[in-house]
């Protein structure tokens, strides 16, 4: 069965430093998908970042950075000069493909809870 | 905003009844996924709409059920609601044409069951 772990319940930090959520995950598949989303206190789940099991190649978008180990399998997601705005939960799932046709599943993790201290 | 919309946004049940909640996906998405999200914890997969039929489910009883529509807007149906079942319900669409295309959710429904 699949698994995704998020040990770090919650974490504050103060404006401008940096900050890293870990996320450890257990699958059997040879081939998944990883995702970060973010959940702002109006719950909408936002999409950060999608990375496939084959590209461990780590990714940079403005002040977030991924940096993805299939040797750890782990998937862990680090905000630069965090700002009072990044506050939210962030979760990491793996997917799990439903038939051979398309469509996943997500797992998630429970989330961390990141608060940003001005 | 994600173009994935949800109704209602808040719901008060008492334990018994039953429930109806509303998605309507993204333009252009053929796939519709549930996930029931309880309070400190991550979304759990309720079951996913695929053209129309379930392609995939949880581990949700029976009374949790779905629909989709030909325009691809889903319900979630839940019957008998017990206490438990009160959680933020996501919705969540996608294309199935592109695999493990990211899944747009929707602001969700908070169901309370009192």
């Amino acid at each position: 069965a699949q698994k995704v772990t998020q040990a770090q319940t919650e974490i504050s930090v103060v404006e401008k430093e940096d900050v890293t959520l870990d996320c450890v995950y257990e699958t059997r598949d040879t081939t998944y998908y990883l995702f970060w989303y973010k959940q702002p206190p109006s719950g909408e789940l936002v999409f950060l970042i999608r990375r496939n099991s084959f590209d461990e190649q780590n990714e940079i978008s403005g002040r977030y950075s991924w940096n993805f180990q299939k040797s750890t399998s782990s998937f862990n997601f680090t905000i630069t000069a965090s700002q009072v705005v990044d506050s939210a939960v962030y979760f990491c799932a793996l997917s799990e493909g439903l038939t051979n046709f398309g469509n996943e599943k997500l797992t998630f993790g429970t989330g961390t809870r990141l608060t940003i201290i001005p | 905003e994600t173009g994935v919309t949800q109704s209602p946004t808040h719901l008060i049940k008492t334990r018994g009844q039953q429930v109806t909640l509303r998605c309507s996906s993204q333009s252009g998405h053929n796939t519709v996924s549930w996930y029931q999200q309880a309070l400190g914890q991550g979304p759990q997969f309720i079951f996913q709409y695929y053209r129309e039929e379930e392609n995939g489910r949880g581990n949700f009883p029976p009374r949790f059920s779905g629909l989709q529509f030909p325009n691809y807007s889903s319900e979630l149906n839940v019957n008998a609601l017990e206490l438990d079942d009160s959680a933020l319900y996501l919705c969540a669409s996608s294309l199935a044409e592109r695999r493990a295309y990211e899944q747009y959710f929707g602001p969700g429904t908070r169901l309370t069951v009192t």
